[in-house]
């Protein structure tokens, strides 16, 4: 069974501070996927990264990054001088085989203060 | 890139009506769709998956009588909430899978309809 942890329910900051956002995941599936969602108020889901099981480069996006081990099965996601644009639930979900569906985690809600 | 549209993306009806939430995939043929429920604050749970042409396929504990879903085409799913209860009221989100694209695991995600029963 396929299970993703975001033990941060809520997290508040004030901007321009970095944030990190935790993620565990378990699964006996060798290949498998990682995705960051980000969903703001209007509730659409924007994609923000997928990364493969067999590729633990970190990667940066301007500023987002995401710091991928495998050893601890963790995938965090860390916003640098964050904005209150920024300000948002963010999902960690878990795809396996072909990623035709995705198990999610409960989310973490960022509060970016001004 | 692909997009996915929902429609409608807010619903009020009384109870006991039945509510028909459409998916369509625009500018990307979608063989198999996902329909997720969200309740307030908390995560995405998958429904069922819709394929294109044959029955879908629910997940446990989702009342299939209760929860319709059609794929009548390559880029149209619906959701039909039948008979409906408040404790249907919920945020509905589906979501596709560009199968020519270079990022063809990724899911995209509809905006969502939120049905409130009364």
């Amino acid at each position: 069974a396929q299970k993703v942890t975001q033990a941060q329910t809520e997290i508040s900051v004030v901007e321009k501070e970095d944030v990190t956002l935790d993620c565990v995941y378990e699964t006996r599936d060798t290949t498998y996927y990682l995705f960051w969602y980000k969903q703001p108020p209007s509730g659409e889901l924007v994609f923000l990264i997928r990364r493969n099981s067999f590729d633990e480069q970190n990667e940066i996006s301007g500023r987002y990054s995401w710091n991928f081990q495998k050893s601890t099965s963790s995938f965090n996601f860390t916003i640098t001088a964050s904005q209150v644009v920024d300000s948002a639930v963010y999902f960690c979900a878990l795809g396996t085989g072909s990623a035709r569906q995705l198990t999610f985690g409960s989310g973490t809600q960022l509060t970016v203060l001004p | 890139g692909a997009v996915v549209s929902q429609h409608p993306s807010r619903v009020i009806c009384k109870s006991g009506t039945s509510v028909k939430i459409e998916c369509r995939s625009l500018d990307f043929q979608a063989t198999t769709m996902f329909w997720y429920r969200q309740f307030p604050k908390k995560s995405l749970m998958l429904m069922a998956t819709s394929n294109e042409g044959s029955k879908a396929t629910y997940e446990q504990g989702v009342e299939k009588d209760k929860f319709l879903i059609n794929h009548a085409s390559l880029t149209l799913s619906t959701l039909t909430v039948t008979s409906a209860h408040p404790e249907d009221s919920s945020f509905y989100i589906c979501s596709a899978r560009d199968l020519g694209s270079s990022g063809a695991n990724v899911l995209t995600f509809g905006a969502g309809s939120r049905l409130t029963v009364l």
